[in-house]
């Protein structure tokens, strides 16, 4: 199947700070990507679509100034997690898909720790 | 609102034991349904799908899933299981073309 790369797997933080993750498809062209976030003992909630060239649409209760979604290519996709505090602490996932195949993959996930 | 259901949290079962997992969806209408792994350490994977057509579905390492319109679920199934099954399982609905929702995971242990 298709691979979608996500980079970093982990990173820790001062509070604060921002904290870039990128999300990339590499043998495929996606056209929208899908980020979550994953609490423990928790489902994946859905943060925000992105469509290459178009900006990000947020999920209801998500802060778009927080979580910057940037898809400006076919095959990558960031979350920039800006002022990281403590409770964004958590596991962010990345999902693409290409065209109109439903058929979404899925990164290996960066877990965020925020000190 | 709409939502996905697993009901089972943590199973634990020894090897060569049945497992099935349950999976109820609250949508109404068209709805495609999947099945997702997640080995320790490992992204999220895509053990089987159903679209339409035969509601007994077959995906790979020996999986099956059988949609159940009337009882709106999608349970997974497997006779017999192995010890590199332990895993994190993930049901999905997808109502027409929106969004992928989630359930809260089943976690399965394999005694060996």
């Amino acid at each position: 199947g298709a691979v979608v790369s996500q980079h970093p797997s982990r990173v820790i933080c001062k509070s604060g700070t921002s904290v870039k993750i990128e999300c990339r498809s590499l043998d495929f062209q996606a056209t929208t990507m899908f980020w979550y976030r994953q609490f423990p003992k928790q489902s994946l909630m859905l943060m925000a679509t992105s469509n290459e060239g178009s900006k990000a649409t947020y999920e209801q209760g998500v802060e778009k100034d927080k979580f910057l979604i940037n898809h400006a290519s076919l095959t990558l996709s960031t979350l920039t997690v800006t002022s990281a505090h403590p409770e964004d602490s958590s596991f962010y996932i990345c999902s693409a898909i290409t065209g109109r195949v439903t058929e979404a993959f899925f990164g290996q996930g960066t877990r965020l720790t925020v000190v | 609102a709409q939502s996905v259901s697993q009901h089972n949290h943590h199973v634990i079962l020894s090897e060569a034991a049945s497992l099935e997992l349950g999976c109820n969806y609250s949508y109404g209408g068209t709805v495609n349904l999947f099945w997702y792994v997640q080995y320790p350490g490992q992204h999220l994977q895509l053990l089987l799908k159903y679209f339409s057509g035969d509601p007994l579905v077959k995906g790979i390492k020996g999986f099956e899933a059988e949609f159940i319109k009337s009882k709106f679920s999608f349970n997974l199934r497997k006779p017999s299981v192995q010890w590199s099954d332990t895993a994190e399982y993930f049901c999905a609905a997808q109502p027409g073309n929106e969004k992928l929702t989630f359930g809260t995971g089943t976690r399965l242990t394999i005694i060996p």
